[in-house]
């Protein structure tokens, strides 16, 4: 099984709050998780890229985990501003392929 | 601007016709690709590329087809269009094969319909 799931599909958070979501994948044949940023109109944007077991990046109020023994990935947004409103995609790399979750929206509520 | 280059940005066909989606990249990536992006769904891989001359099958690779003649350009071709591939096309570049410690640079997308 190749799928990659994110959970929630959406969400509505008001400003200032702190949020994470969820990105499960198959442990086996693993090779890097990638998240993505993705504004309504624009592309999506690479947040961060993780490849070991226990990895976690940071970059400004935004941060990730990995663990790949168990097949998920949290990202975390602390202190919600509506700028972060956006889809938040995951995307599992098998080598010479990427299989991409269908996103989180999250919407901030100012 | 550096980055990756899609052109149309909209098109509509009619079926049957045949169409090429440009993409060009001015980063030396080796590594190109093509999704589509359809409601409810994850971006699915169409084909993809290691290097110039070198492409491969993706997920949903039928009713298209790609050539990487230059490590810059990754062209995808509709050979006969359907109402199945109305869809928003992203081409998506990164420095080495499969991205692994690289994320993707996308392109600004392709909306596709075909009546």
């Amino acid at each position: 099984i190749l799928n990659v799931e994110q959970s929630p599909q959406s969400l509505h958070v008001q400003e200032g709050d702190s949020t994470n979501f969820t990105c499960s994948f198959p442990s086996s044949n693993f090779y890097a998780l990638h998240w993505y940023r993705w504004e309504t109109a624009k592309s999506p944007e690479a947040l961060f890229v993780m490849t070991l077991n226990g990895d976690e990046k940071k970059k400004g109020r935004i941060s990730a985990t990995l663990n790949t023994k168990e097949g998920y990935s949290y990202l975390y947004i602390k202190g919600s501003q509506p700028e972060d409103s956006a889809t938040y995609l995951c995307a599992r790399n098998t080598g010479n392929q990427f299989y991409f979750g269908t996103g989180t929206s999250l919407t901030v509520i100012p | 601007n550096a980055g990756v280059t899609q052109t149309p940005k909209f098109q509509v066909l009619k079926t049957g016709q045949s169409m090429t989606l440009q993409c060009a990249q001015d980063m030396n990536h080796e590594y190109m690709s093509w999704y589509r992006q359809d409601p409810g769904m994850g971006l699915r891989l169409i084909h993809y590329s290691v290097g110039a001359g070198i492409t491969d099958q993706g997920e949903v690779p039928n009713g298209y087809n790609v050539s990487r003649s230059t490590t810059e350009d990754f062209p995808l071709r509709l050979l006969s269009a359907a109402p199945s591939q109305t869809s928003v096309y992203f081409c998506a570049s990164s420095p080495i094969t499969g991205g692994s410690n690289y994320g993707y640079t996308f392109g600004s997308g392709t909306r596709l319909t075909v009546v």
